[in-house]
């Protein structure tokens, strides 16, 4: 049981290369998280799904997009990556069936660095 | 949105009881109380969480104030392994399409051996 798996773990990007990173989770979970926490800081939430096929905008949904076309999977896009989306990503999952009885199970991060 | 307030940081001596406070005045009847704490370079995990009534497990005890607006979250006996941010956060209770879990900065503990 694998849990909350992000790829990669480590990325590099030019400024305005796009890039796509994968959450994945084997727990059957229908709500995904994705989070970014920049030095210093809490986490800030950039989308969420509360489900396959839904998406909804989080605190700082710009310069991102998601989609969920599995229920395992949540992916975060970067279409034209800038300096000011360098931060380390977190993915998270919860259970749905029992709202808010449910704790949310993270993955280890993404660091992604724009230069 | 659900807010919570806790302090920036806290320091305790290892092997004593830490308490770590939150305020959710603004909490409504359908809100679960959640606790999670990130160690350096790692992802947030959970600790604890509840609704009305004081919750136990093998990490931490939570203490939550009889009309809901604040909380606690009792470590027994601090170790230097505790030393880690700790997050208090809001859930609602119901499934809804609604689900925006927001966190707020936290409170870094210190431990002093």
């Amino acid at each position: 049981n694998a849990g909350v798996t992000q790829t990669p773990k480590f990325r590099v990007l030019k400024t305005g290369q796009s890039m796509t990173l994968l959450c994945a989770q084997d727990m059957n979970h229908e709500y995904m998280y994705w989070y970014r926490q920049d030095p210093g800081m809490g986490l800030r939430l950039i989308h969420y799904s509360v489900g396959e096929g839904t998406t909804a905008k989080g605190e700082v949904p710009d310069g991102y997009n998601v989609s969920r076309l599995k229920k395992q999977n949540f992916l975060l896009g970067l279409e034209s990556a800038a300096p000011s989306q360098t931060s380390v990503y977190f993915c998270a999952s919860s259970y749905s069936k029992v709202g808010g009885d449910s704790p949310l199970h993270f993955g280890n991060g993404t660091r992604l660095t724009v230069t | 949105d659900a807010k919570t307030t806790q302090p920036n940081s806290m320091e305790s001596n290892e092997e004593e009881p830490v308490h770590l406070p939150c305020n959710h005045s603004t909490i409504s009847g359908t809100d679960y109380i959640h606790w999670y704490r990130q160690l350096p370079s790692q992802g947030p995990e959970y600790v604890i969480h509840g609704l009305t009534s004081n919750v136990n497990n093998r990490m931490a005890s939570l203490a939550i104030a009889e009309d809901r607006k604040s909380s606690t979250l009792i470590l027994h006996r601090a170790t230097l392994r505790d030393a880690a941010v700790y997050y208090c956060i809001l859930r609602r209770l119901v499934r809804t399409s609604y689900d925006k879990v927001i966190f707020g900065p936290g409170t870094s503990l210190s431990v002093i051996p």
